[in-house]
């Protein structure tokens, strides 16, 4: 499975202001994605980051709040902006691999970034 | 009503102990199911993968799917300490990339 690195692991930050979260594969993967999992919550998809293209975002989430990159193949951030307490979460950052059949894509993750927001 | 119904627990068990974990589904296109492990200020560590109806087993895990009754479970034979964390089910339709999760069951193996 593709190892992924994801940084920062923490941060406690002000209201207010935004933080940057990197995610790097050691393999091209051509579908990254980000999760958020809030307190006693399950995983919910931010967006899915696609190589040479804006992200997609899923329903009550939005560009101006959690702006995406994508540069290459093998990297992404995430940016939680204008942050506030609601924000405290863990984000995670996942990948697919696919196999030789089209439909069977696995999801692996990182491991996280647990933010706080005061 | 959430699309994948899980038990959030805690749940609790003594070392050895064959643990059940569940999940329900509403939606008929989920096609792929998935276990995921979750240790404390860790991301989740994909356990087990299956697509069809049945049991599929790998170790001391055993998926088993149910389309039918839309269930799914994940049983652990002769549980150790190191398995205690969270478990989540996930979810997929066919097409599409986007997985549903359940909210995740917290198990703890008593030593």
């Amino acid at each position: 499975s593709a190892v992924i690195s994801q940084k920062p692991s923490r941060d406690i930050c002000q209201r207010g202001t935004s933080l940057t979260i990197q995610c790097q594969v050691d393999s091209q993967v051509t579908m990254m994605f980000w999760y958020r999992q809030q307190p006693g919550q399950s995983l919910t998809l931010i967006a899915t980051a696609n190589q040479g293209s804006e992200a997609t975002y899923e329903s009550g989430f939005v560009i101006d709040k959690f702006p995406i990159s994508r540069p290459n193949l093998t990297f992404s951030t995430l940016t939680v902006s204008n942050m506030s307490p609601e924000d405290s979460s863990i984000y995670l950052c996942s990948v697919e691999e696919s196999r030789t059949s089209a439909t069977n894509e696995k999801l692996f993750f990182g491991s996280g970034t647990q933010l706080s927001v005061l | 009503q959430k699309e994948v119904e899980q038990d959030p627990g805690p749940l609790s068990v003594p070392e050895g102990a064959i643990v059940s974990l569940n999940c329900t589904y509403s939606n008929s296109a989920f096609q792929y199911f998935m276990w995921y492990r979750q240790y404390s200020r860790k991301g989740p560590e994909l356990l087990m993968y299956t697509y069809s109806s049945g049991n599929k087993e790998d170790g001391r895990f055993t998926a088993q799917v149910d389309k039918s009754s839309k269930y799914i479970s994940l049983f652990i034979r002769d549980s150790q300490p190191s398995d205690s964390a969270t478990y989540l089910c996930a979810m997929k339709e066919t097409s599409g990339s986007r997985l549903t999760f359940g909210e995740g069951t917290q198990l703890t193996v008593n030593p």
